[in-house]
């Protein structure tokens, strides 16, 4: 059982430039997350999924969007990255919503120049 | 707006030592408390998840107490080992129904053999 993957791990990518996040999870867990990581900010919620189908804004949202088309999968895409963009990502997923144990991915880390 | 502070931010322990980390809240009203460990590089592993209702509880060496409150929870560690070394998060999950898990920004914990 793999859990969580996300692609790709790491990534440098040109200001302005469309870019999507991958995460996968093969738990069957209904809700899935995207947290960013930046030093002296901690982990922050950008958006969250309770079900297929449904999603909602986190903390940060802005310039970031997602999608929740089946259970197992949840792209994050930056529909024009800007640098303060750049941080590493984290995907999680929980058996429900956030009541519960979250399962973490192993991170994407992105540098936006 | 819940906040989550974790003192001290580093702690450095000879081999063996029995150790406490810190965590405190600000708003009570939660629903659960999840202690995490991040290796470098890696994402977060969940160690141990306190319901509201719960003072405590045991996994292995790890044992980890809420008061709720108070404002805190604290985790121990008994009998450290340097493959103990990581950084350990908290996070608390609100009392309504949502995805919006707070996390503190860790205490980076160094064992030296």
């Amino acid at each position: 059982i793999a859990g969580i993957t996300q692609a790709p791990t790491s990534q440098i990518l040109a200001a302005g430039r469309r870019m999507t996040l991958r995460c996968t999870q093969d738990m069957r867990h209904n809700a899935m997350y995207w947290y960013r990581q930046d030093l002296g900010l901690g982990l922050r919620l950008i958006h969250y999924s309770n079900t297929a189908g449904t999603t909602g804004k986190g903390e940060v949202p802005d310039g970031y969007s997602v999608s929740r088309a089946n259970t197992d999968d949840f792209p994050l895409t930056l529909a024009s990255a800007v640098p303060s963009q750049t941080s590493v990502y984290f995907c999680a997923s929980s058996e429900r919503d956030s009541s519960y144990e979250q399962y973490f991915g192993p991170g994407t880390r992105l540098t936006v120049t | 707006k819940q906040e989550v502070t974790q003192i001290p931010a580093a702690l450095s322990v000879p081999e063996g030592e029995n150790l406490v980390l810190n965590c405190s809240f600000t708003d009570s009203a939660i629903y659960n408390l999840q202690w995490f460990r991040q290796d470098p590089g890696k994402g977060l592993t969940s160690l141990l998840l306190i319901q509201s209702s719960q003072r405590e509880q045991t996994s292995g060496r790890l044992n980890a107490s809420l008061d709720k409150s108070s404002g805190r929870s604290t985790l121990y560690i008994a009998a450290s080992q340097p493959g103990d070394s990581a950084t350990y998060l908290c996070a608390v999950s609100p009392s309504t129904s949502g995805s919006r898990l707070t996390f503190g920004e860790g205490t980076q914990l160094t064992v030296n053999p």
